[in-house]
């Protein structure tokens, strides 16, 4: 059973760093074809792909966020991990984690979620 | 980036009846095999769920009444015949190439 868990700060300041956590099961980022990564949405909007990580350490950005993201992994305590440097208050958003098997494959696999405020 | 339109913005069905939701690609989206659009529906304080994968695949475990049609830049998300439960927010989603691309969303609510 695939399952993923985001963890994050809850809430942070402007111009602080976000880091988020996603904690995975139920597969192997070491497996060919795997990659995990990260979606947000603002409360009530839409929702914008920011990351993701592939079992060879390949790594895609959104380019409009590339400069402020950091993606990187732990195959062995199946860990994904994101750094959003710089945070505003745009950033206040839910951060999805999410599995695709196989570029070009949809994301069939979401964790639940966890809320990011940025406030002063 | 391809931006990828969807229309209408909200719907309202009668229990029953077919809700349509389009969705166009600002440039194609398809090789002559598979179109690289899939759709989720997302209800409040959920993630979204993947209902259709390349443009017209039912995702294992989805009620037949959802159905998936198009290629090149056009495409459709059918619901028919429309429950009380699929009152919902419906994605599309490319990954044409990168970045990966939503719709604005449409949000269905039954009548």
């Amino acid at each position: 059973q695939v399952t993923l868990k985001e963890s994050g700060p809850g809430i942070l300041q402007p111009s602080q760093t976000l880091s988020l956590t996603c904690s995975f099961s139920g597969f192997s980022l070491s497996t060919s074809g795997m990659g995990v990564g990260w979606i947000r949405q603002p409360s009530g909007k839409g929702l914008e792909w920011l990351a993701h990580i592939w079992w060879d350490d390949d790594k895609r950005y959104n380019p409009a966020l590339k400069s402020r993201l950091t993606i990187s992994k732990n195959t062995s305590s199946n860990q994904v991990f994101l750094k959003i440097a710089s945070v505003d208050t745009a950033d206040t958003a839910t951060y999805y984690c999410t599995r695709i098997e196989m570029y070009g494959n949809p994301f069939a696999y979401w964790g639940q979620g966890t809320l990011v405020t940025v406030s002063a | 980036d391809i931006v990828l339109t969807q229309s209408p913005a909200s719907l309202a069905v009668s229990l029953g009846q077919r809700a349509t939701i389009s969705c166009r690609a600002s440039q194609s989206v398809s090789t002559s095999n598979y179109g690289y659009i899939h759709w989720y529906q997302q209800k409040p304080g959920q993630p979204p769920k993947l209902l259709i994968k390349y443009a017209s695949n039912l995702e294992s475990g989805v009620p037949a009444r959802f159905s998936g049609s198009g290629s090149g830049t056009d495409f459709t998300l059918n619901i028919h015949p429309v429950e009380e439960e699929d009152t919902a927010t419906y994605y599309c989603q490319h990954n044409w190439e990168i970045p990966w691309t939503f719709g604005g969303g449409t949000k269905v609510e039954i009548k």
